[in-house]
């Protein structure tokens, strides 16, 4: 299995902020990474998929990059709404993989 | 906007089988892949497994020996029977679909039910 791992595991900022988390590959995945927010008792929701592809009705703040093994989620200013819990998926070969998840909380 | 529910027993006996039903709505099950992924109490996300539209069934290897997954397509609903639980089964149980039709990028989920928190008890 593909191993996913995010960084950091959870951080502190405030709104307006500008916050990046990383996920790294044990493996190529070339493109296929996705990304999810999930907020507490919620199923999580797509933001970024295809790693820099961002999904209908998610606001521009949101941005991800990255290719082969490193990527990046992007909040360039983060509003109170966007306090959760993200995800990144590996959708390149099965079986599917997650990272362990970063918490974003409120400083 | 596709929905989708699911639904089934909140208490499964170890030893015994959980049985969980996906219904959709507002869409229908031909063309997407269906997947099963499940979340314990305050842990990450495991993938279960899924079913394409043509009926071909994938498991997550952890898990293949005890999973089985079907779609039922005059009902708009997908199934996941998991066998001989203990109480590490213990999770949140969701359904997803995928983003887009056909097989091109069939692992990336797009609309995710709300989920069904299963516990495993005597």
């Amino acid at each position: 299995d593909i191993q996913m791992t995010q960084s950091p595991s959870s951080v502190s900022a405030s709104v307006g902020d500008r916050v990046t988390i990383t996920c790294r590959a044990s493996q190529g995945i070339s493109s296929w990474l996705v990304w999810y927010q999930q907020k507490p008792g919620k199923a999580p929701k797509l933001l970024i998929y295809a790693a820099s592809s961002l999904q209908s009705g998610v606001p521009s703040r949101f941005s991800g990059s990255g290719s082969g093994t490193d990527f990046t989620l992007t909040i360039s200013s983060l509003q109170p709404e966007d306090f959760a819990t993200y995800y990144c998926q590996q959708a390149n070969s099965f079986p599917p993989t997650f990272g362990q998840g970063t918490k974003l909380e409120i400083k | 906007q596709v929905q989708l529910q699911e639904s089934g027993p909140g208490v499964v006996k170890p030893s015994e089988t959980l049985s969980l039903t996906c219904t959709v709505s507002g869409g229908s099950i031909s063309s997407y892949y269906w997947s099963w992924i499940r979340q314990p109490p305050g842990k990450g996300l495991e993938w279960i497994g899924y079913s394409s539209y043509s009926g071909s069934t994938n498991s997550n290897p952890s898990l293949k020996s005890r999973v089985t997954i079907s779609v039922d397509t005059s009902k708009n609903q997908i199934s996941l029977k998991l066998s001989s639980v203990t109480a590490a089964d213990t999770a949140v149980y969701y359904c997803a679909r995928s983003l887009i039709m056909g097989d091109y990028d069939a692992l990336s989920l797009g609309y995710w039910g709300q989920g069904t928190l299963v516990t495993v008890s005597s």
